[in-house]
């Protein structure tokens, strides 16, 4: 089955510096890598996602890439924010399966004013 | 928008008893929910499938005897903690999509059980 790799497992930049979190996965088949931001006791929210038909997406300060051929997603956050501290999740799925999603460990990012 | 409702969202019961948490797709019907577990500090992990109509797809570890899982209606899916013990206190989150269109997947709440 799906595996996803994440890191690093714990981030800190200052704040308005960049951050970012890398993740591997290992079936081939996925086809869809969301990214969520979970805070403390809350559900993951998504902040961005990509599908594989496409190298690269931005959505104001953040921005994931995809290398299809090496199996890797990072995802990019400019300009960093204090509010951006919180729990970040990379994570795999086949898109048409309904959306089982195999998660990366998680990378706490910590932004320091 | 779509949205997913979980129910409740904290429960403590003894050890021993069972818990049952509700997991409903509010406008949309939902052929497929997903179960997680999320232990404090660590990640997400799959749990089962939840179909509708038929058995629930359990993913390598979970228990199907514990951890029963029924999918009665297209907005409802139940995840039951049999016989609970210490060790199970968790979050636990569902999630669903709506198969129609090109929705993302949208996760209940959570429920955190504390078993004493």
């Amino acid at each position: 089955g799906e595996n996803v790799e994440q890191h690093p497992s714990t981030l800190s930049v200052q704040e308005g510096d960049s951050a970012v979190i890398k993740c591997t996965y290992s079936d081939s088949a996925s086809n869809y890598f969301p990214w969520y931001k979970q805070e403390l006791g809350k559900r993951p929210q998504l902040i961005i996602d990509i599908r594989s038909n496409v190298g690269e997406k931005k959505d104001q300060r953040i921005a994931v890439t995809l290398n299809k051929t090496a199996k890797h997603f990072s995802l990019h956050i400019t300009e960093t924010q204090p509010e951006d501290s919180a729990v970040y999740f990379c994570a795999a799925a086949i898109y048409n399966q309904g959306g089982k999603l195999i998660f990366g460990q998680g990378t706490e990012l910590s932004v320091k004013p | 928008g779509a949205v997913v409702s979980q129910h409740p969202s904290w429960v403590i019961c003894k050890s021993g008893t069972s818990v049952k948490i509700e997991c409903r797709s509010l406008d949309f019907q939902a052929t497929t929910m997903f179960w997680y577990r999320q232990f404090p500090k660590q990640s997400l992990m799959l749990m089962a499938t939840s179909n509708e109509g038929s058995k629930a797809t359990y993913e390598q570890g979970v228990e199907k005897d514990k951890f029963l899982i029924n999918h009665a209606s297209l907005t409802l899916s139940t995840l039951t903690v049999t016989s609970a013990h210490p060790e199970d206190s968790s979050f636990y989150i569902c999630s669903a999509r709506d198969p129609t269109g090109n929705s993302p997947l949208h996760f209940g709440n959570g429920t955190r059980l504390t078993v004493t």
